[in-house]
């Protein structure tokens, strides 16, 4: 069983760029969470993907976008970059089936630094 | 607003005794409860969740408790071992496999 991967592991970009970070699921698994981790604080919620629609957001401004492909893998997009958007991205992939959504399983992250 | 409080932003125990983690939360709606162990360089590793409707759950050394009235989970690992250093994240969200609000963290250190 294939767990969960990033890519890229680590990303520099200048300020008003645009980057898009990767994420294959967890094998068998059909809904995508982002999670931005900033320095010594606990992961908060971008958005998720459940069979390639949004299914909810958290308190994100538009510049950050997403996209769920037919097999389950996501992008994040994040266009005009700010320095304050130097974090840790968390990718977690989970199974909905039968009207529960079970644990999420994270990826080991991208580290993005803005400078 | 911190929904999700972790108050103890580090802990030392010995190997073999007790850890136990807290966790405060204020947001009535939440009704599952999970803990992740992070590593450094990697993601948060799914340790133990629990419903609403237990007040405890039990997986090999670790247990959560929950406190639905005081709104206040715990962590216990029993016993500790070196390989449990790490940061602990408690989290919750308003149906499994929802949105998760993470609290900040609690570094755990064992001491051989």
């Amino acid at each position: 069983e294939t767990g969960v991967t990033q890519s890229p592991t680590h990303l520099i970009k200048t300020r008003g760029q645009q980057v898009t970070l990767r994420c294959s699921s967890q094998s068998g698994h059909n809904t995508v969470s982002w999670y931005q981790q900033a320095l010594g604080q606990g992961p908060q919620f971008i958005f998720q993907y459940y069979r390639e629609e949004e299914n909810g957001r958290g308190n994100f401004p538009p510049r950050f976008s997403g996209l769920q492909f037919p097999n389950y893998s996501s992008e994040l997009n994040v266009n005009a970059l700010e320095l304050d958007d130097s974090a840790l991205y968390l990718c977690a992939s989970s199974l909905a089936a039968g009207g529960a959504i079970y644990e999420q399983y994270f990826g080991p992250g991208t580290r993005l630094t803005v400078t | 607003d911190q929904q999700v409080k972790q108050n103890s932003p580090s802990l030392s125990v010995q190997e073999g005794r007790i850890s136990i983690l807290n966790c405060d939360y204020t947001n009535s709606m939440f009704d599952y409860f999970l803990w992740y162990k992070k590593y450094p360089a990697e993601g948060p590793t799914f340790l133990i969740s629990i419903s609403s409707i237990k007040d405890k759950n039990e997986d090999g050394r670790f247990t959560v408790f929950l406190n639905k009235s005081a709104k206040h989970l715990s962590l216990h690992i029993v016993p500790s071992q070196p390989g449990d250093s790490a940061v602990y994240f408690c989290a919750a969200s308003e149906a499994a496999g929802n949105k998760l609000t993470f609290g900040g963290g609690t570094r755990v250190l064992v001491k051989p």
